[in-house]
């Protein structure tokens, strides 16, 4: 069955920097646009970028513009997130999602990652 | 970009129907069939329920259904039960930027 195991997260001071890493396996990854998505406690989730099945493009939140990148490694299976310059409202479970035929259908999730940001 | 508005809480008794809205605007749930919902249970990753606004993913249950009207889409969960309970939420489309979430919905089983 699908998985996508999420890594990587972990507590970080302001202005800091975390890699988050996500490993698919049992489909054909590079067939597919791949997901960061947020959520703080409480809250619904909150896209944080998109990238395209073959990396050709990719699409931020307003709020990770400029200091968070998304890549790919098909060969690898594998989906990143650079986060720079982390701020206190970053702090949340990131998950890693497939989106199916609709981009913003998201069919499979990972488990999740915490992300905390605090001096 | 706001997030869809959802009530934040909906009850109901095991056996029950009950419905969630998620109203937006022209620019997404309006404009556009391309609405989905979530289910998550705490401590948990969402969960695919409904798709274009009134698909089932295979693994989701007949008991959920999905509909729209106008800049309101709506969840469905016919004879409620227990392991129903839990966070819902609608996502959709929007032509301002990628896609939107809603603002979550609480379901509790009496």
């Amino acid at each position: 069955q699908v998985q996508l195991v999420e890594s990587g997260g972990g507590v970080v001071q302001p202005g800091g920097s975390l890699r988050l890493s996500c490993v698919a396996s049992a489909f054909v990854f590079s067939d597919y646009t791949m997901n960061w998505v947020r959520q703080t406690p409480g809250k619904g989730p909150q896209w944080v970028a998109v990238i395209w099945h073959d990396g050709s493009k990719k699409y931020y939140a307003d709020s990770v513009k400029g200091r968070f990148t998304i890549s790919r490694d098909n060969s690898k299976h594998t989906l990143s997130l650079q986060m720079d310059d982390l701020r206190a409202d970053d702090t949340a479970v990131y998950y890693c999602a497939r989106s199916q035929h609709i981009l913003t259908t998201l069919d499979h999730w990972g488990q999740g990652t915490l992300v905390h940001v605090a001096s | 970009q706001s997030a869809l508005t959802q009530p934040a809480s909906v009850s109901g008794s095991p056996g029950q129907s009950i419905t969630i809205s998620c109203t937006g605007t022209s620019s997404d749930v309006g404009g556009y069939y391309y609405v989905s919902w979530y289910q998550q249970h705490p401590g948990k990753a969402p969960k695919l329920m409904i798709y274009d606004v009134s698909y089932r993913p295979s693994g989701a249950s007949d008991r959920f259904s999905g509909s729209k009207s106008g800049n309101t889409a709506s969840l469905t969960i016919s004879g409620l039960q227990t392991e129903d309970e839990g966070d819902y939420y609608c996502a959709s489309y929007t032509s301002k930027t990628f896609g939107v979430f809603g603002t979550g919905t609480k379901v509790t089983v009496l």
